[in-house]
């Protein structure tokens, strides 16, 4: 496709369940951001590849939640035993190498009941 | 504290008039710093970039000045107009976390320009 494609958009689970979020970056771009949205705050770390390796992983929260990209190009974001707190939209994002502009995808809104 | 500090976190302006939003950052090794609009439901956009190696760069009504030694970057908006109306999010890209390629955003700042 011609942008980051995220799914769901939206998903509503119940606090103790397990969700997974997921990115398909822009063909071609080795690096994929994963960021936290709240309502009226900016986008918050989480974690960055570089191809299938993290290059960065300090801004996940806890061990509640984990994130691969097995063969450098889709992403899964996996949350488990989610929390009402973990209701944001997560922002998944890629660009080319790691410079140059970043190119976000819409976003994925999490509700947690 | 916070790596990417951006002020004001709110500001209206007339139609027409110029709007400045300030970001300090703490790590001496960023070299990139890019700006994103993002309005109301959608994705963050980029609207201007710079790099380490320049002071000012300009594309129209926008102009982007930094300053290395007091580690702050400043967005400019000229004759501003209604359709400026977002969020405006700095970015930095140090070497946090380790690792050089990461992008650390300011808070935003809620730009609205009254007709």
């Amino acid at each position: 496709g011609a942008g980051v494609s995220q799914t769901p958009s939206n998903k509503v689970t119940e606090k103790g369940k397990y969700v997974e979020l997921r990115c398909d970056p822009i063909s071609g771009h080795t690096a994929l951001y994963w960021y936290r949205q709240s309502l009226g705050q900016g986008p918050e770390f989480l974690i960055y590849f570089q191809g299938t390796g993290a290059a960065d992983d300090s801004g996940l929260p806890n061990d509640r939640f984990f994130a691969v990209r097995p063969e450098g190009s889709v992403s899964t974001l996996k949350i488990q035993r989610t929390e009402r707190g973990d209701s944001a939209v997560y922002l998944c994002a890629s660009r080319q190498f790691n410079t140059g502009e970043l190119f976000f995808g819409e976003g994925s809104r999490l509700t947690v009941l | 504290g916070e790596n990417v500090e951006q002020h004001p976190s709110t500001l209206s302006v007339q139609e027409g008039d110029s709007a400045v939003i300030k970001c300090t950052y703490s790590d001496s090794a960023s070299n990139y710093f890019p700006w994103y609009k993002q309005e109301l439901g959608k994705r963050p956009q980029l609207i201007i970039d710079i790099r380490s190696n320049v002071g000012e760069k300009k594309d129209q009504r926008i102009a982007v000045t930094l300053n290395k030694t007091a580690k702050h970057f400043s967005l400019h908006i000229t004759e501003t107009q209604p359709e400026d109306s977002a969020v405006y999010f700095c970015a930095d890209e140090g070497n946090y976390g380790g690792s050089q390629g990461n992008l650390i955003f300011g808070k935003g700042t809620k730009l609205s320009v009254k007709p």
